[in-house]
């Protein structure tokens, strides 16, 4: 079936440092991915998304390609803030595109020091 | 903009016993999924509602089930309640109807523990 893999924590920064959160999937037809952020005793934020193959979904200084032909959606940022200390989840969608559920990685939690 | 609510916060229960959750969808959406998110996990689906009625379902047993109303509005009952459901309970809505329906948005849970 389906499925997602992202890089395991926890990853600690400074701030201002380059974030990337590596993210790979498995699925059978063409999924939608995304990019959810849990702060600390919180739900989960969307935090950005892509639908197609080549796609870059950004937010709030994060960004995502779509890269097919690895398979994968890569989470990076520029310059991290203390701020931005969550846990981060990559997820599919496994309807093709639909409102089918969304299938998620285990997380990876990011801790930025002053 | 209402955003998606859930109510309890938290909850503890005892083994054996049962329990009600309750969501509230976002502001003109018609779908709710439940997922299961355990310490340390990403979150697990549950099952999904539309028109009042079960749209899919994840690997859980049959002591999971829910309801959905005709405002959208959701429950997740969990018979029978055993250690291991204890969890934080996320509720997700989306618009069935938007180009942009497999975006899900969640509401913050509720922390179930069972003793």
């Amino acid at each position: 079936g389906d499925s997602v893999t992202q890089m395991e924590g926890p990853v600690t920064l400074s701030e201002e440092a380059f974030l990337t959160i590596n993210c790979t999937y498995t699925a059978t037809g063409y999924p939608s991915l995304f990019w959810y952020v849990q702060y600390p005793g919180e739900g989960l934020q969307l935090l950005l998304k892509a639908t197609k193959a080549d796609d870059k979904g950004s937010n709030k200084g994060f960004e995502a390609t779509y890269r097919k032909e690895t398979t994968s959606f890569h989470l990076e940022k520029g310059s991290v803030q203390v701020s931005d200390s969550a846990v981060y989840f990559c997820a599919l969608s496994d309807a093709g595109g639909s409102q089918g559920n969304l299938i998620f990685g285990k997380g990876t939690k990011l801790s930025v020091k002053p | 903009e209402t955003g998606v609510t859930q109510s309890p916060t938290h909850l503890i229960k005892t083994r054996g016993q049962q329990v009600t959750l309750r969501c509230s969808s976002q502001s003109g959406h018609n779908t709710v999924s439940w997922y299961q998110q355990a310490l340390g996990q990403g979150p697990q689906f549950i099952f999904q509602y539309y028109r009042e009625e079960e749209n899919g379902r994840g690997n859980f047993p049959p002591r999971f089930s829910g309801l959905q109303f005709p405002n959208y509005s959701s429950e997740l009952n969990v018979n029978a309640l055993e250690l291991d459901d204890s969890a934080l309970y996320l509720c997700a809505s989306t618009d069935a109807r938007n180009r942009d329906a497999d975006t899900q948005y969640f509401g913050p849970g509720t922390r179930l523990t069972v003793l």
